[in-house]
């Protein structure tokens, strides 16, 4: 079991760009999360995905947008990049029967020139 | 929303037990969590407890739950060298995903 993989592991934007990042989910998890880790600060919820739609979502503007695909995968879409947007950015899987068994992955590094 | 708090550093000795502490404010939580955190690496779940729970043991770890004082403790015993890294304690906060801490940075001294 591959765990939660995520790609890429680091990327490298210039501000007013978009960028995308995906991530796909243990084996048998069919919930998606994402969460936003800025250097020496704990992850934020931006936005969790279950049957492809979004169910709850955190403080995070529209510019942060998501996508879940029939084999549960999951895409983070972020819009018009800010410097305040460099960051880790993680997946966590979990089945939706089972929340309290949040995997996360390596995470994707981001850095907004 | 959650709020959760943890003290920054712990230092301890190789071999010594480890006390890592954390309180939160939203007593609707239904699982409390810790999670570790190596140098460039994701989070590692390493374990939760159920908040109907006042401890849950499980190997070297020990998770003590006061639900009146909102204070969360994790336990390592016998610390090691390898179990140098950034703990993180979190919340379920309902609509929002899990509500993390700061995270502690466990030193250890040989």
């Amino acid at each position: 079991d591959a765990g939660v993989t995520q790609s890429p592991t680091h990327l490298i934007k210039t501000r007013g760009q978009q960028v995308t990042l995906r991530c796909s989910p243990k084996s048998g998890h069919d919930t998606v999360s994402w969460y936003q880790q800025a250097l020496g600060q704990g992850p934020q919820f931006i936005f969790q995905y279950y049957e492809e739609e979004e169910r709850q979502r955190g403080n995070f503007p529209d510019r942060f947008s998501g996508h879940q695909f029939p084999n549960y995968s999951s895409e983070l879409n972020v819009n018009a990049l800010l410097l305040g947007d460099s960051a880790l950015y993680l997946c966590a899987s979990n089945p939706a029967i089972r929340r309290e068994t949040q995997y996360f992955g390596p995470g994707t590094r981001l850095l907004v020139l | 929303g959650e709020d959760v708090e943890q003290s920054l550093f712990l230092s301890v000795r190789e071999g010594d037990s480890s006390v890592i502490n954390c309180t939160y404010t939203d007593s609707s939580s239904t699982y409390l969590y810790w999670y570790k955190q190596e140098p460039g690496a994701g989070l590692q779940l390493l374990t939760y407890i159920f908040s109907n729970m006042d401890m849950k043991q499980d190997q070297r770890l020990t998770v003590l739950l006061n639900k009146k004082d909102k204070h969360l403790s994790l336990r390592i015993a016998d610390t090691q060298t390898g179990d140098s890294a950034i703990y993180f304690c979190a919340g379920e906060g309902g609509a929002d995903g899990l509500t993390f801490g700061k995270g502690t940075h466990l030193i250890i001294q040989p």
